[in-house]
């Protein structure tokens, strides 16, 4: 069974500065995606950036970017210039399709806190 | 719809109760899945639909949990019984279809709590 690890229960960031939240996981598969989500308050888990196993180019959305290390089954995820509004809990998710549909596994998350 | 619905949005049960969660996915999304997500943790598998397959209830936690989706659109998931270890946040997420590695879409959830 896969897992996912997330390390950090919570950090805190000053606004317009650099994060990176981490996250390891466990597979025995060759070919999965990794996702990161963002949970503010509102509950509503909404899909930050999206890594294809295969690609060995590391994702980037606007201020969102991953490094991905395959080997190392690392997954971390670098929020540029924090804003405010990036204040949410934070969780990294594993999809192996082949053994499990699309099923996909969370990791226990990390609260973010942006301090103005 | 625009988006994943689910309703109640919150809902305060007496211990021994059943209740009835729902949830509309978005228009076209063949695949439907129900997570749990209990105070300050992650989200627990429930159940998932994916078309006109047998769904997978691999992560229902007893079988006082049950769900179904009724012409592959809204879904309802039914806890008989309640149990206040039942108090929690109830999503339910659509995506496109199976495989391609899609995220999901969620909705707002709905919050439990057996008193």
């Amino acid at each position: 069974a896969q897992t996912v690890t997330q390390s950090q229960p919570e950090m805190s960031v000053q606004e317009a500065e650099t994060v990176t939240l981490s996250c390891t996981y466990d597979t025995s598969e060759n070919n999965y995606y990794l996702f990161w989500y963002k949970q503010p308050p509102s509950r509503q888990m909404i899909l930050v950036i999206r890594q294809e196993a295969y690609k060995q180019q590391n994702a980037t959305e606007n201020r969102f970017s991953v490094n991905f290390q395959k080997a190392a089954k690392s997954f971390s995820l670098k929020i540029s210039d924090s804003q405010l509004g990036d204040t949410a809990m934070y969780f990294c998710a594993f999809m192996d399709q082949e053994t499990s549909g699309s099923r996909l596994t969370f990791g226990e998350g990390t609260q973010l806190t942006v301090n103005p | 719809g625009a988006g994943v619905s689910q309703s109640p949005s919150n809902k305060v049960t007496e211990k021994g109760k059943d209740v009835e969660l729902r949830c509309d996915p978005i228009s076209g999304h063949t695949a439907l899945y129900w997570y749990r997500q209990s105070l300050g943790q992650g989200l627990e598998f429930l159940i998932y639909f994916q078309g006109n397959s047998a769904p997978d209830k691999s992560g229902l936690p007893s079988d006082r949990f049950s769900a179904e989706r009724t012409g592959g659109s809204v879904s309802t998931l039914t806890i008989q019984r309640t149990q206040q270890e039942d108090s929690a946040v109830y999503l339910c997420a659509s995506s496109q279809r199976q495989g391609g590695g899609y995220g999901y879409t969620f909705g707002s959830g709905t919050r439990l709590t057996v008193v």
